[in-house]
């Protein structure tokens, strides 16, 4: 069974700043994705950013990045640029890959609140 | 918008009362998930459809819980006798099998509270 750790229940950062949210997992698949979801006040979950294990390259998309740790099972994300639209819950996952994996492991989340 | 919609989006009932839950994904997506989300928790999976047939059900999916997907378009999360432990949000998820896997496309959910 996979576990999905994610330490910070809350953080705040100022706007236009950077902020880092930290996620551990443990697995003993040797290949799987992982990924951050965005789930916004009262609104749907969407994907931020997805990453696969066996690629050594760090994923980005704008302004959002990850250092993805193999051998440390970790994964945090990188908000460069605080906007207030990132005030959410930010959610970590995984999945094993391969055929017959369907179900994504989520951490607690983390409230991020971005203060103008 | 042509996104992941639920209904109802809040249901208030009374405990051994049964609720029904639906979701219409998006079109062509041929993949459809509940989750389960209690307060201060993440996503809990509770069952996986690939076009009409159920291909994986949870354990906390008690045999209260019943979900379907007649004719692999619209499904439906029944909950019979419900009990407080019930109270959650249940969201449901689309994606397409050939697209990048774990991308999962979400409706806004459906509020339980049972009281």
């Amino acid at each position: 069974a996979q576990t999905v750790t994610q330490s910070q229940p809350e953080m705040s950062v100022q706007e236009a700043e950077t902020v880092t949210l930290s996620c551990t997992y443990d697995t003993s698949e040797s290949n799987y994705y992982l990924f951050w979801y965005k789930q916004p006040p009262s609104r749907q979950m969407i994907l931020v950013i997805r990453q696969e294990a066996y690629k050594q390259q760090n994923a980005t998309e704008n302004r959002f990045s990850v250092n993805f740790q193999k051998a440390a099972k970790s994964f945090s994300l990188k908000i460069s640029d605080s906007q207030l639209g990132d005030t959410a819950m930010y959610f970590c996952a995984f999945i094993p890959a391969g055929a017959g994996s369907y179900q994504l492991t989520f951490g607690k989340g983390t409230k991020l609140s971005v203060i103008p | 918008d042509t996104g992941v919609s639920q209904d109802p989006r809040h249901k208030i009932t009374k405990r051994g009362q049964n609720v029904t839950f639906r979701c219409d994904p998006i079109s062509e997506h041929n993949r459809l998930y509940w989750y389960r989300q209690t307060l201060g928790q993440g996503p809990e999976f509770l069952t996986y459809f690939q076009n009409e047939a159920q291909l994986e059900k949870s354990r906390l999916l008690s045999d209260r819980f019943s979900a379907e997907r007649p004719k692999g378009s619209f499904s439906t999360l029944e909950i019979q006798r419900t009990e407080q432990g019930d109270s959650a949000m249940y969201l449901c998820a689309s994606s397409s099998s050939s697209g990048p896997t774990g991308e999962l496309f979400f409706g806004e959910g459906s509020r339980l509270t049972v009281l």
